[in-house]
């Protein structure tokens, strides 16, 4: 149930595009983001409920494929803030609602 | 301030010593959960509760215990049968007000061995 994300690390000069990938193995009810800088928690930054949802927020977006089971993260003209390691978290349709079940990160360093 | 509050931020256990982790939170969630996380992994689900006086094993419980006596409060106790504790943990709880039960974490608690 773990869902697979890639790549496991992308290297970017401030400005540049990047998207992160998350796929699973069974059908999805949502897909939630989250970004944790070193040393510190996972920060939530936004959960997707239905296929072909597309959500953002500034210049950071994502979108569900329920279809495909997959969602991705949009981060356009990245900026040093950015630098983290992102996580998708998935809760399969049918199982018990709130089990998240974790990717193991992209690490994204944005160099100025 | 509403937040999860996690203490200590350190932690040392010796071999053969049990130590607990606590975790605290003031946003009325109903569900909360324990992850550990290592070098270069994902987040792991050692325990979770749904409900005061109820809860259930993750994918890694064996050598971890919890209790959930208030709902406020949700400690983890690392026993001397974990035998490579050395980790981070991360308490959240969930919020079942909006829609899709977004998890919000707490600031975690480093647990080395000596």
């Amino acid at each position: 149930q773990q869902p697979v994300q890639s790549p496991q690390a992308v290297i970017l000069r401030e400005g540049e595009d990047a998207v992160i990938n998350c796929s699973s193995s069974k059908a999805l009810y949502s897909v939630h983001w989250y970004r944790q800088k070193h040393g510190e928690a996972p920060v939530f930054l936004m959960i997707l409920l239905k296929g072909g949802e597309q959500k953002g927020h500034e210049k950071i977006s994502a979108s569900f494929n329920e279809k495909k089971q997959q969602s991705s993260l949009y981060l356009t003209a990245s900026q040093l803030s950015y630098s983290g390691t992102y996580f998708c978290g998935t809760v399969d349709r049918g199982s018990t609602l709130g089990r998240l079940y974790f990717g193991r990160g992209t690490q994204l360093t944005v160099w100025p | 301030d509403g937040g999860i509050t996690q203490s200590p931020k350190y932690l040392f256990r010796k071999e053969g010593q049990n130590v607990t982790l606590s975790c605290e939170q003031n946003l009325n969630h109903d569900a909360m959960y324990w992850y550990r996380q290592d070098p270069g992994q994902g987040l792991r689900l050692i325990y979770y509760s749904q409900i005061v006086n109820d809860f259930q094993k993750g994918d890694i419980a064996e050598g971890y215990s919890v209790s959930r006596e208030k709902k406020e409060s949700f400690p983890l106790t690392v026993t001397s049968a974990q035998k490579n504790p050395t980790a981070f943990y991360l308490c959240a709880s969930r919020d079942s007000g909006t829609s899709g039960e977004t998890q919000y974490f707490g600031p975690g608690t480093r647990l080395l061995v000596l």
